[in-house]
């Protein structure tokens, strides 16, 4: 069965911290690995990953994706408490067919 | 602005109730989908569509329903039939080709 997973569920830190969030998947027809990021409303695109070994890297964040062992990280640095949200990953497995994770829910601390 | 708008933000909803959740776009996206998120929850899609006048069922299509009669538009009930429909809905969408989603804010829907 697909399957998207992601761990940990939920994260505390500190202001300063870095924070690694992972993120595997099972699909039989895989297309890409998007990151999004959730406030409390819309989730805003944060990275779409395709190939295996590439860093994709905005300003404090940055992900990779592994496609020979299923899985990508997503690393914040220097975290800020505007980092704060849920950490949603989703494949394409299917044309614009796209099954989420569960989400990573951080808290960032002052 | 471009983007997608989602109405209302929030609905209550009787028992027996259809009700109707409306989403638009003037992105020019060909697709479009319903997700429902619960608590703790990732996304799980609803219905999704392709093209004008063309739909299909998600993984938790039981108890809603769509139409597709505008690119701009694609309304989601939540009919009667859905015994646990307090959630929060999110409408998407994304042109053609492999590209991310975009959302809307949302409707949080309840039972009264």
């Amino acid at each position: 069965e697909d399957k998207v997973v992601q761990s940990p569920l939920s994260l505390v830190v500190h202001e300063g911290d870095t924070v690694t969030l992972n993120c595997s998947y099972e699909v039989t027809n895989f297309r890409s690995l998007l990151w999004y990021k959730q406030e409390k409303k819309a989730p805003t695109f944060l990275f779409m990953l395709t190939s295996s070994g590439i860093e994709k890297k905005s300003g404090r964040l940055s992900s990779i994706l592994d496609k020979k062992e299923l899985f990508s990280i997503l690393n914040i640095t220097a975290t800020q408490t505007g980092d704060s949200a849920v950490y949603l990953c989703a494949v394409d497995y299917n044309f614009n067919k796209f099954y989420f994770g569960s989400g990573t829910k951080l808290n960032v601390k002052p | 602005d471009g983007g997608i708008t989602q109405s209302p933000k929030y609905l209550f909803r009787k028992e027996g109730q259809n009700v109707t959740l409306s989403c638009e776009q003037n992105l020019n996206h060909d697709a479009m989908y319903w997700y429902r998120q619960d608590p703790g929850q990732g996304l799980r899609l609803i219905y999704y569509s392709q093209i004008v006048n063309d739909f299909q069922k998600g993984d938790i299509a039981e108890g809603y329903s769509v139409s597709r009669e505008k690119k701009e538009s694609f309304p989601l009930t939540v009919t009667s039939a859905q015994k646990n429909p307090t959630a929060f809905y999110l409408c998407a969408s994304n042109p053609q080709g492999n590209q991310p989603q975009h959302f809307g804010d949302g409707t949080r829907l309840s039972i009264l």
